[in-house]
């Protein structure tokens, strides 16, 4: 079946511009999560949404950052006002499981470059 | 949130067994152990997950140590396939949330 995808595959901005990068989870998972990845380093967690509950924004570096998920299924992160620093491949993943297991499936991610 | 430490980066030959350590001192009792992978250019993938025994899949094995300070994943004949950068994290089934360290990169020899 089809997995995580996310589009752009690649976005190039500049300073100052706002950006929109789109999430469209699999089929029927309920949780949704939203991570960013600098050059050479791990993930760092930005925000989950699951089901119908408000999401937990607190990995969000700043106020330019937002995300929503609309009807429970694609999910959309703005940066507005983007800066060299937010240049990092945003990862979106899913899961059917929010519980113990949790297997996350990942997108292959919007790599962003802000010039 | 609980931390782990993995070395930067490992080497193995092609078809020999693989161990990758994971350091997880501050972990709770809650704390589930996870492993991920991420190929080069592909957002990470499952690999296992352990609470306190060890546990066996098709992809690889995972052993605990009996006071959950560390845990080390098993690939147990490595393939060219397998190069990849292998991430220890510590999941609490309460708050869900993952945190990723910088991981392992595993290099694997012909």
């Amino acid at each position: 079946g089809a997995g995580v995808s996310q589009s752009p595959s690649n976005k190039v901005t500049e300073k100052g511009k706002d950006v929109e990068l789109r999430c469209d989870p699999i089929s029927g998972h309920t949780a949704l999560y939203w991570y960013r990845q600098s050059l050479g380093q791990g993930l760092e967690f930005l925000i989950y949404f699951q089901g119908n509950s408000a999401p937990d924004k607190s990995g969000l570096p700043s106020d330019r950052f937002s995300a929503e998920r609309t009807g429970g299924s694609v999910s959309t992160l703005t940066i507005q006002r983007t800066q060299q620093e937010d240049s990092a491949v945003y990862l979106c993943a899913s899961s059917d499981d929010p519980g113990v297991v949790n297997e996350q499936f990942f997108g292959p991610g919007t790599r962003l470059t802000v010039l | 949130d609980a931390k782990t430490t993995q070395p930067n980066s490992m080497e193995s030959n092609e078809e020999e067994p693989v161990h990758l350590p994971c350091n997880h001192s501050t972990i709770s009792g809650t704390d589930y152990i996870h492993w991920y992978r991420q190929l080069p250019s592909q957002g990470p993938e499952y690999v296992i997950h352990g609470l306190t025994s060890n546990v066996n899949n098709r992809m690889a094995s995972l052993a605990i140590a009996e006071d959950r300070k560390s845990s080390t994943l098993i690939l147990h004949r490595a393939t060219l396939r397998d190069a990849a950068v292998y991430y220890c994290i510590l999941r609490d089934v309460v708050t869900y949330k993952y945190i990723f360290g910088t991981g392992t990169r595993l290099k694997v020899l012909a």
